[in-house]
């Protein structure tokens, strides 16, 4: 099945700077991609997500690219703010198109 | 987006109960349901694939005795934790997906204690 990779599994930036944090995936027939962010003791969030027909989406400060031919998948945020911290989840739909495959998770923190 | 509404939001209790969850999505209908449970600090573990008006499909190394699933309506899925014990304890998340059947939308999350 399905297997998602992510790294780093924690980051820590200054407030300002930018982050990235990449997925890889192993089912060549995944086609959607979407990038969760969950607070502490809340539900997880989807914040952007892409499919395989597109290599790049912007949503304002938060990016998605992806290299279906590498398999992997990036999260860039740029101009980090505090309020960015916390934990983001990449994942992939797996190859019957039922069910999301998260991965480990990147703990996000940015100081001012 | 869509709403997925998750009930309780903490249980607390002493092994050997059995503990339902609830999962309903207020504004659409959810043909498919999904649960996860969530260690601390860890990622979301899918732990079953619930489908309205038939069983649900349990992800390997899940006792399909020990969490029984019903999604008896297109709103309503549950999650009951039979003789729970302390190794139960976790955080446990459903969602849906949306009306596009691809988006998915998480509950609240119901964070079990087993005492």
């Amino acid at each position: 099945g399905e297997n998602v990779e992510q790294h780093p599994s924690t980051l820590s930036v200054q407030e300002g700077d930018s982050a990235v944090i990449k997925c890889t995936y192993s089912d060549s027939a995944s086609n959607y991609f979407p990038w969760y962010k969950q607070e502490l003791g809340k539900r997880p969030q989807l914040i952007i997500d892409i499919r395989s027909n597109v290599g790049e989406k912007k949503d304002q400060r938060i990016a998605v690219t992806l290299n279906k031919t590498a398999k992997h998948f990036s999260l860039h945020i740029t101009e980090t703010q505090p309020e960015d911290s916390a934990v983001y989840f990449c994942a992939a739909l797996n190859q019957a198109g039922t069910a999301l495959i998260f991965g480990k998770g990147t703990t996000l923190s940015v100081s001012s | 987006g869509a709403v997925v509404s998750q009930h309780p939001s903490w249980v607390i209790c002493k092994s050997g109960t059995s503990v339902k969850i609830e999962c309903r999505s207020l504004d659409f209908q959810a043909t498919t349901m999904f649960w996860y449970r969530q260690f601390p600090k860890q990622s979301l573990m899918l732990m079953a694939t619930s489908n309205e008006g038939s069983k649900a499909t349990y992800e390997q190394g899940v006792e399909k005795d020990k969490f029984l699933i019903n999604h008896a309506s297109l709103t309503l899925s549950t999650l009951t934790v039979t003789s729970a014990h302390p190794e139960d304890s976790s955080f446990y998340i459903c969602s849906a997906t949306g009306p596009t059947n691809e988006k998915l939308f998480f509950g609240s999350g119901t964070q079990l204690s087993v005492l």
